[in-house]
């Protein structure tokens, strides 16, 4: 089955300075990658996607970059606000599948004012 | 609006004292998880419904049971909480027309005692 390992578990940064969260995953057949941020004590929210046919997607502060070749991709956040702050999930799936997402650690991102 | 809701949203049982958590869809979605997360970890996928077919996660305790009675509900019974199944559960929804995106609930925060 697939494996997902997301690294640093723990970062803190200063208010605008960028973040930056990696995912690594093991199965080649995987071809969606949705991050996810969760709140304390709230749900987790789909925050940017990215299918294996696209190397980099970007939305306003958040982008995403995809290696298929290297089987790693990254969250990268900038200008980071005290609001960033929260758990982030890296997952990977096969598009179309209903089972097969598999989430990463999480990485706790604290945003310093 | 359209949504995920779980209810109660916060639910104490005794050790042994079966428990019924319940979700509910206004997306019309034809899949719907259930993950539970314990604290600082990731949510782990226990079973789905894809339409009416029940697909258990090879890992998951004979102790957690699903139902699902029509498209909107879903069920998740816990037949004998023990005190390691203090946890968050959340309910997800997915559709195939939208390529799976999984929309997550607010979470059943489940206390044991």
């Amino acid at each position: 089955g697939e494996n997902v390992e997301q690294h640093p578990s723990t970062l803190s940064v200063q208010e605008g300075d960028s973040a930056v969260i990696k995912c690594t995953y093991s199965d080649s057949a995987s071809n969606y990658f949705p991050w996810y941020k969760q709140e304390l004590g709230k749900r987790p929210q789909l925050i940017i996607d990215i299918r294996s046919n696209v190397g980099e997607k970007k939305d306003q502060r958040i982008a995403v970059t995809l290696n298929k070749t290297a089987k790693h991709f990254s969250l990268h956040i900038t200008e980071t606000q005290p609001e960033d702050s929260a758990v982030y999930f890296c997952a990977a799936s096969q598009e179309g599948s209903a089972r097969q997402l598999t989430f990463g650690s999480g990485t706790q991102l604290t945003v310093l004012p | 609006d359209a949504m995920v809701i779980q209810n109660p949203r916060y639910q104490v049982t005794q050790f042994g004292k079966p428990v019924t958590l319940s979700c509910s869809q206004t997306l019309n979605h034809n899949v719907m998880y259930w993950y539970q997360q314990k604290s600082s970890q990731a949510p782990k996928l226990l079973f789905h419904y894809y339409d009416k077919d029940f697909n258990n996660e090879a890992d998951t305790p004979d102790n957690f049971q699903s139902r699902r009675p029509n498209t909107s509900f879903c069920f998740l019974d816990i037949r004998s909480p023990g005190l390691g199944d203090a946890a968050m559960y959340l309910c997800a929804t997915s559709s195939r027309l939208a390529g799976h995106e999984q929309y997550f609930g607010p979470g059943t925060r489940l206390t044991v005692t």
